[in-house]
């Protein structure tokens, strides 16, 4: 089983500054890598994936990076609206299975 | 416009059973693999189940197979999941999801509560 796990849990960030999200898997997942960002009450939203590419609408402030066992998403300038919970999930082995996510990593405001 | 409507959540029993439901629209609903994923109350998101285009091909998360079943009908756009024998730590949102590999689509959300 290939098991995801994001650094740090809580990541406290001050508005305008960029932030810096790990996630790293126990066994080389290529770059089949996408990342989600969930807000209170609301589904996961789709960021990014294969790695490294923006889902539509994405702002280009999300990137991706990464290849292998260690992935990066950085946010390049925090705005209000992307303080929320962060996911990564691979999905090196789909179809049809083994789609494991990353236990999280919550952006707050310093 | 992509959307995915769940439904069916509620208070069961221990013991009891639960059948969730999907609709889709706005994409051909038979040109992708769907899945149901679960987040726990204050907890992370839980790969639960997944469908093939066809229906010919399910898998399961350890912790649910044998109790939940995944189905789907194309011809009514709509994907659902039986949940059997639930048990507390079933209590979750479950949301369906269309794949790509990634998870591009997702519903709002369906609210599953297992407790006396």
């Amino acid at each position: 089983e290939i098991v995801m796990t994001q650094s740090p849990a809580t990541l406290s960030v001050s508005p305008g500054e960029r932030a810096t999200l790990s996630c790293r898997a126990n066994q080389s997942v290529s770059s089949k890598l996408a990342w989600y960002q969930q807000k209170p009450g609301q589904a996961p939203r789709l960021l990014i994936f294969g790695a490294s590419t923006r889902a539509s609408g994405i702002p280009a402030r999300f990137s991706g990076s990464g290849s292998g066992t260690e992935f990066t998403l950085t946010i390049g300038s925090l705005q209000s609206e992307d303080f929320a919970v962060y996911y990564c999930q691979q999905y090196n082995n789909w179809p049809p299975r083994a789609l494991t996510f990353g236990g999280g990593t919550k952006v707050e405001i310093k | 416009e992509v959307q995915l409507v769940e439904s069916g959540g509620g208070l069961v029993q221990p013991g009891g059973s639960l059948r969730l439901s999907c609709a889709a629209s706005g994409f051909t609903f038979s040109n992708y693999w769907m899945s149901w994923v679960r987040q726990a109350p204050g907890k992370g998101l839980e790969w639960v189940a997944n469908i093939k285009q066809d229906g010919s091909e399910k898998y399961y998360v350890d912790s649910v197979e044998g109790r939940f079943t995944i189905s789907r009908d194309n011809a009514k756009n709509s994907l659902h999941l039986q949940m059997n024998s639930l048990r507390a730590e079933d209590t979750a949102v479950y949301y369906c999801a269309r794949e790509s590999g990634s998870y591009d689509y997702w519903g709002q959300g369906t609210l599953v509560t297992v407790s006396s």
